[in-house]
């Protein structure tokens, strides 16, 4: 079966960095989304990798690689804004995204 | 860019009434749309995906006449609950992705929040 497996809840503090891990095992990659959930509002883009390395934009970071089936999302300087759900999805061989589930991120001050 | 609007943001409505939901690409043209619907505290549910022109694809255990979907154009795409009862409450969720040879990241609508009382 196709599976992600994501941390449920994570805490940090603000200012701080905090990387969110996602591990997959899906039939075939075609690359790699994370995306930020605020509770009660629709899933916005983060960043997309496909190929082995690390994607900087900003404060976040994702990191891919594809032999260990593993990324993870870098958050630096964090904002109590950053509070929210990091959703990891995988595009598989049959170019269909799979979801995991979230990782809840809690920022203290 | 990549800007999705989705119609309505809130419906409250009596159990069965039928509520239609549109989902439109403003800036871009989307070959695919998606309809995902959450529940409180759980995560996103891919209910079905529609390429223009074509009938839409449903997940196991959607019921298709239950909820109807329409991607008539490359920029409009229409979820219909019918007969909505309590159960269908939820937050239903469209996305888009354009076409074209790379990978497209899907873009969401703001979501429209569904409570049938």
């Amino acid at each position: 079966g196709q599976n992600i497996d994501q941390p449920t809840e994570m805490t940090a503090t603000e200012g701080a960095i905090v990387q969110i891990n996602c591990t997959y095992q899906t039939s075939g990659f075609n690359g790699l989304f994370w995306y930020q959930q605020h509770a009660g509002e629709a899933p916005t883009f983060l960043s997309y990798n496909v190929l082995d390395g690390l994607e900087e934009k900003g404060r976040f970071s994702s990191f891919l690689s594809r032999s260990k089936g593993y990324s993870y999302l870098l958050l630096k300087e964090l904002q109590m804004k950053d509070s929210a759900s990091y959703l990891c999805a995988v595009i598989d061989s049959n170019y269909q995204l799979i979801w995991g589930a979230g990782t809840k991120l809690i920022i203290k001050p | 860019g990549a800007v999705v609007s989705q119609h309505p943001s809130w419906v409250i409505c009596k159990s069965g009434t039928s509520v239609k939901i549109e989902c439109r690409s403003l800036d871009f043209q989307a070959t695919t749309m998606f309809w995902y619907r959450q529940f409180p505290k759980q995560s996103l549910m891919l209910m079905a995906t529609s390429n223009e022109g074509s009938k839409a694809t449903y997940e196991q255990g959607v019921e298709k006449d239950k909820f109807l979907i329409n991607h008539a154009s490359l920029t409009l795409s229409t979820l219909t609950v019918t007969s909505a009862h309590p159960e269908d409450s939820s937050f239903y969720i469209c996305s888009a992705k354009g076409g074209g040879a790379d990978i497209q990241p899907q873009h969401f609508g703001d979501g429209t929040r569904l409570s049938i009382l």
